[in-house]
């Protein structure tokens, strides 16, 4: 079966490096994917990795999957205020590259 | 960068009455619309997939005759949510994959959202 699974919640202090962890269950999928939602604005479309990757940079983040574990994880380094936001993983189906399967969302808060 | 907006943001409907939402693409052409349901703490359900000029295609569980989906053009697809009861209460996102943008191919952008309140 497909399905996604997030911590709600996770808070840190201004300048520490934030990681945010995801499991999924379907280890055929293709793309796994890192998204942050803001308070009224859509998802937007922060990394993502090929399933054939183990880690990806981009500039603050860094994306790690252990496909053996079906584990993904979003590290943000220099966690500033404006990083506040959820944050989803998600993934494509195997069976349709269009669907995407969501977590649950991680809140993540920033405070001075 | 591609912006996708919705209308309106927030509703309230009475029970029974039809609820329309628009999805719009403002500055790209979207040749595939992708409608979600999100309920309090939890995921983004994909409800059904939209493709210009055609039927959409709903998912497992997803009434097509409660939800209406019509996407009569490249930039916009709606979202009718016919005879609405309190249990349709929900937050509804959208999203359009451009193909020809820079970038992640397949890369889908989302609309801000639409919170439906059914009394």
């Amino acid at each position: 079966g497909e399905d996604v699974e997030q911590s709600l919640f996770l808070s840190v202090r201004e300048g520490d490096s934030s990681v945010i962890n995801c499991t999924y269950t379907d280890s055929s999928s293709t793309y796994l994917y890192w998204y942050k939602q803001e308070p009224g604005a859509g998802l937007q479309l922060l990394t993502y990795i090929f399933s054939n990757m183990d880690m990806k940079q981009d500039q603050r983040l860094t994306v790690l999957l252990n496909k053996k574990d079906k584990h993904l994880s979003l590290r943000i380094a220099d966690t500033q205020t404006g990083d506040s936001a959820i944050y989803f993983c998600a993934e494509s189906s195997p069976y349709n590259t269009d669907k995407l399967i969501f977590g649950t969302g991680t809140r993540l808060q920033v405070f001075p | 960068g591609a912006v996708v907006s919705q209308h309106p943001s927030r509703v309230i409907c009475k029970s029974g009455t039809s609820v329309k939402i628009e999805c719009r693409s403002l500055d790209f052409q979207a040749t595939t619309m992708f409608w979600y349901r999100q309920f309090p703490k939890q995921s983004l359900m994909l409800m059904a997939t939209s493709n210009e000029g055609s039927k959409a295609t709903y998912e497992q569980g997803v009434e097509k005759d409660k939800f209406l989906i019509n996407h009569a053009s490249l930039t916009l697809s709606t979202l009718t949510v016919t005879s609405a009861h309190p249990e349709d209460s929900s937050f509804y996102i959208c999203s359009a994959r451009a193909e020809r943008l820079a970038g992640f191919y397949n890369e889908q952008f989302f609309g801000p959202g639409t919170r439906l309140t059914v009394l």
